[in-house]
């Protein structure tokens, strides 16, 4: 599997946007980028996904680099309940829903009120 | 929240006792997984099933068995649990119909083996 390579911490203030970068330089073209948050305590629960262009829902934006071969989560407001770790992983479209998701360790998000 | 319950939340057991894990969805999703997650590491996966009696290893299956008789529910068993297997355990379900392939986690159990 390709390897992603995040910040190990990074802190926002409340109710500021927060831009968590991921880089993904061995993306190959059948690649999924997935991110995925878990909060202290509880199992990860998936935020977004995309594969070549920007992306949002209710939870956050994905921008993804013209070649791929990065990536940035953006949290337009942070809210303290955002504190979690956040973790960029790569997932191969062409195997299905029955692979593994590969996590690394993440961004340890703190949010500041 | 997607409906994943695991059973027991918390467990204190002695090396070499058996330890059965339980993890029950209402989902009807096909697939689940059993992932372990330890201090400096991610989640890894031990054991998945994509459908009843369908089972395959994942990356560190070593010392651990699982078992799907039914579809809303994934078995993971150490048959003879060792202080290396006190970790924090995720059950997680999927269905090959979503677009997302979105995996859903449940709350996890914390195992400890002295």
């Amino acid at each position: 599997d390709a390897k992603t390579t995040q910040p190990n911490s990074m802190e926002s203030n409340e109710e500021e946007p927060v831009h968590l970068p991921c880089n993904h330089s061995t993306i190959s073209g059948t690649d999924y980028i997935h991110w995925y948050r878990q909060l202290p305590s509880q199992g990860p629960e998936y935020v977004i996904h995309g594969l070549t262009s920007n992306v949002n829902n209710r939870m956050a934006s994905l921008a993804i680099a013209e070649d791929r071969k990065s990536s940035t989560l953006i949290l337009h407001r942070a809210t303290l309940r955002d504190a979690a770790v956040y973790y960029c992983i790569l997932r191969d479209r062409s195997s299905g829903s029955a692979r593994q998701l590969t996590f690394g360790s993440g961004t340890q998000l703190t949010v500041l009120p | 929240d997607a409906g994943i319950t695991q059973s027991p939340r918390h467990k204190v057991t002695e090396t070499g006792t058996p330890v059965t894990l339980r993890c029950h969805q209402t989902e009807n999703h096909r697939y689940m997984y059993w992932y372990r997650q330890d201090p400096g590491h991610g989640l890894r996966l031990i054991h998945y099933s994509y459908g009843v009696k369908d089972t395959d290893k994942g990356e560190v299956s070593d010392g651990y068995s699982v078992s799907r008789s039914k579809t809303e529910d994934f078995l993971l068993t150490l048959e003879s649990a060792t202080s290396s297997q006190t970790s924090v355990y995720f059950c997680a379900i999927s269905d090959p119909g979503q677009v997302s392939y979105e995996q859903y986690f449940g709350p996890g159990t914390r195992l400890t083996v002295t």
